[in-house]
């Protein structure tokens, strides 16, 4: 169980334009899931915290109107990176909490976006 | 300050062998939890292993323990009989205050090699 998915896993954009990215929580519903960015040999970065149901709350120094985030089910959270820009390539990865037990953040595979 | 320190950029380690992996951390809280994660190549993120601060006993899962001394406030990954599939970035996390909204801290990461 615990399982988290994340689609796609590799994405190519040309600058200028949006991608959005989806993470799924496939056999356990999920109240809160979190977005990282990883630059190379690089620890998490955290972007954002995702809600179900309510806005996400936004770590400092991350443009909220450049990665919109929406958490529309306990089983889904998307990030969309708007008017991308070659130094938005990087290594995307989302988590979710699974409720009760320690709520370790169950994380998925991971997107990586190039932006050309 | 709330924060992870993990001394070793890098570990080569003989197959078979066992592994210590640092991790040292710093927090007022009285409450607390420390996590365990692996970061294949691939880049998914996986769960090891969850030490509580009340928790009396070390933790252990299958070839893995933490071994965590409190007062010394160090929660060393020990990896019994290592294999080749061990290699990999390994990161340690602290999660401050068990009523937080789950956020994370997250160590620099060693990346740990194991030789045939």
């Amino acid at each position: 169980g615990a399982v988290v998915s994340q689609h796609p896993s590799r994405v190519i954009c040309k600058s200028g334009t949006s991608v959005k990215i989806e993470c799924r929580s496939l056999d356990f519903q999920a109240t809160t899931m979190f977005w990282y960015r990883q630059f190379p040999k690089q620890s998490l970065m955290l972007m954002a915290t995702s809600n179900e149901g309510s806005k996400a709350t936004y770590e400092q120094g991350v443009e909220k109107d450049k990665f919109l985030i929406n958490h529309a089910s306990l089983t889904l959270s998307t990030l969309t990176v708007t008017s991308a820009h070659p130094e938005d390539s990087s290594f995307y990865i989302c988590s979710a909490i699974r409720s009760g037990g320690a709520h370790e953040q169950y994380f998925g595979p991971g997107t990586r976006l190039t932006v050309t | 300050a709330q924060k992870i320190t993990q001394t070793q950029p890098g570990m080569f380690v003989q197959e078979k062998e066992a592994v210590t992996l640092d991790c040292t951390y710093d927090t007022s809280d009285q409450s607390y939890g420390l996590f365990w994660y692996k970061q294949p190549s691939s880049g998914e993120m996986i769960f090891l292993i969850y030490q509580g601060s009340y928790d009396e006993q070390n933790a252990t899962e299958g070839r893995y323990s933490l071994n965590f001394q409190k007062a010394r406030k160090s929660a060393n990954l020990v990896i019994s009989a290592s294999q080749l599939g061990d290699s990999a970035m390994y990161f340690c996390a602290m999660r401050p205050r068990m009523d937080s909204n789950y956020q994370l801290i997250w160590g620099a990461g060693t990346k740990l090699i194991i030789k045939p």
